[in-house]
């Protein structure tokens, strides 16, 4: 039973435009939210996190925001770039603990 | 700076034998945990040591374990090893436990084969 799901397996967006990427959750314990971006032959390198106290945070081109009524979240990268091109994992967590992971979308920003 | 390294790379074992990964957190990083990536899925969480104690433990069965080393480098071991092992075996970092919402670092992973 997959609680953290990311049901789009992958998305190709052009560049300089806004990438959506979204994440679902069935857990309503989880408190703690995080996108991870991995590029291929390398571990995941952490994104940006947000705290279930809050519905939005932004770093740079990335802001995640967090629904937990629907218990939905979304990372928006705008705008995109080339380099941003990789499999992006939302993960959640209850209390910091037992960090579970979605199975990842594929980006492809075009040029 | 380093970052997390993890030994092997590469693995290639067959049904039944037993396997040791190795990780190395960032210097000044204290708790260590390992994940299982199967191909199309995301990390897996298996166990997390902090302080050469372990501090979570997820679903798997009881041919894993690992330990910490007063370093606070860890291995893990896999025995009988089963063809649905196969994965990439992640390695994280953090400078305290999970439950303190540290930020954890990935090692690159060791992708294990089994045959």
């Amino acid at each position: 039973d997959q609680q953290v799901k990311q049901n789009s397996p992958s998305l190709s967006v052009q560049e300089g435009r806004i990438s959506i990427l979204n994440c679902d959750y069935t857990n309503s314990m989880f408190d703690y939210f995080l996108w991870y971006k991995k590029y291929p032959a390398e571990g995941p390198t952490f994104l940006i996190s947000i705290s279930s106290i809050k519905d939005k945070n932004e770093d740079g081109r990335f802001t995640v925001f967090l629904n937990k009524s629907a218990k939905h979240l979304s990372l928006h990268i705008v705008p995109s770039q080339p380099g941003d091109s990789a499999v992006y994992f939302c993960a959640a967590s209850n209390y910091g603990q037992n960090f579970v992971f979605g199975p990842g979308t594929r980006l492809s920003v075009l040029p | 700076d380093a970052g997390v390294t993890q030994s092997p790379t590469h693995l290639i074992k067959t049904r039944g034998q037993h396997v040791t990964l190795r990780c190395s957190p960032i210097s000044g990083h204290k708790s260590v945990s390992w994940y299982q990536q199967v191909l199309g899925q995301g990390p897996q969480f298996i166990f997390q040591y902090y302080e050469k104690e372990e501090r979570g433990r997820g679903n798997f069965p009881d041919r894993f374990s690992a330990r910490q080393f007063p370093n606070y480098s860890s291995e893990l071991n896999v025995n009988a090893l089963l063809l649905g092992d196969s994965a990439l075996y992640l390695c994280a970092s953090s400078l305290g436990p999970q439950s303190s919402y540290n930020e954890q670092f990935f090692g690159p992973g060791t992708r294990l084969t089994v045959l």
